[in-house]
């Protein structure tokens, strides 16, 4: 089976400019929780949506949103971009929305900001 | 809110030998505390987790200690091998909440 994909792989933007990164969930999954991890550190939780609806958000400016289809793919999108934006976005699944849910995460888009 | 410390942030150690990775945290309401093992270009991966009421669990090499009272738990690796080599994260959780990391251990095990 396969497991939770994040496109694109790489990405370079400019300041200012506008990003959108895409989830597909592993099948069945019906929570899709995005996370932003700075080099050297661990991840920060951003959003969760379960069934389409947004169940919790993070310390994040409303330069950042998201959304979830309703094949519960998901979408993150940052606008006006900030050096500081510059890391790896990754997205996790699982079954519920819970924490203790296992998460599942996906290998990531590496976002670089110049 | 809450808050995970992690330490060491580095950790060497021989094939072989056992391995400590400590983790506190400061909401006493917290009951959920998984362990993830990232390595270089994936995501992290979850390989144990506990519950508040629990104190200890184990998984063949790995296992984990919690104390309540103290607000710390513990990874705890033996029999060390060179692919345990990676970057361990801890988190922490209301259980209803996100979940909080800590800032990672990097491990390397060498042969």
């Amino acid at each position: 089976d396969a497991g939770v994909t994040q496109s694109p792989t790489h990405l370079i933007k400019t300041r200012g400019q506008q990003v959108t990164l895409r989830c597909s969930p592993i099948s069945g999954h019906k929570s899709v929780s995005w996370y932003q991890q700075v080099l050297g550190q661990g991840p920060q939780f951003i959003f969760q949506y379960y069934e389409k609806e947004e169940r919790g958000r993070g310390n994040f400016p409303d330069r950042f949103s998201a959304r979830q289809f309703p094949n519960y793919s998901s979408e993150l999108n940052v606008n006006a971009l900030l050096l500081g934006d510059s890391a790896l976005y990754l997205c996790a699944s699982s079954l519920r929305p819970q924490p203790s849910e296992t998460q599942y995460f996906g290998p990531g888009t590496r976002l670089l900001v110049l | 809110g809450e808050n995970v410390e992690q330490h060491p942030s580095t950790l060497s150690v021989q094939e072989g030998d056992s391995a400590v990775i400590k983790c506190t945290y400061s909401d006493s309401a917290s009951n959920y505390f998984p362990w993830y093992k990232q390595e270089l270009g994936k995501g992290p991966q979850l390989i144990i987790d506990i519950r508040s009421n629990v104190g200890e669990k184990k998984d063949q090499r790995i296992a984990v200690t919690l104390n309540k009272t103290a607000k710390h738990f513990s990874l705890h690796i033996t029999e060390t091998q060179p692919e345990d080599s990676a970057v361990y994260f801890c988190a922490a959780s209301r259980g209803t909440d996100k979940l909080i990391f800590g800032t990672g251990t990097r491990l390397q095990v060498f042969p």
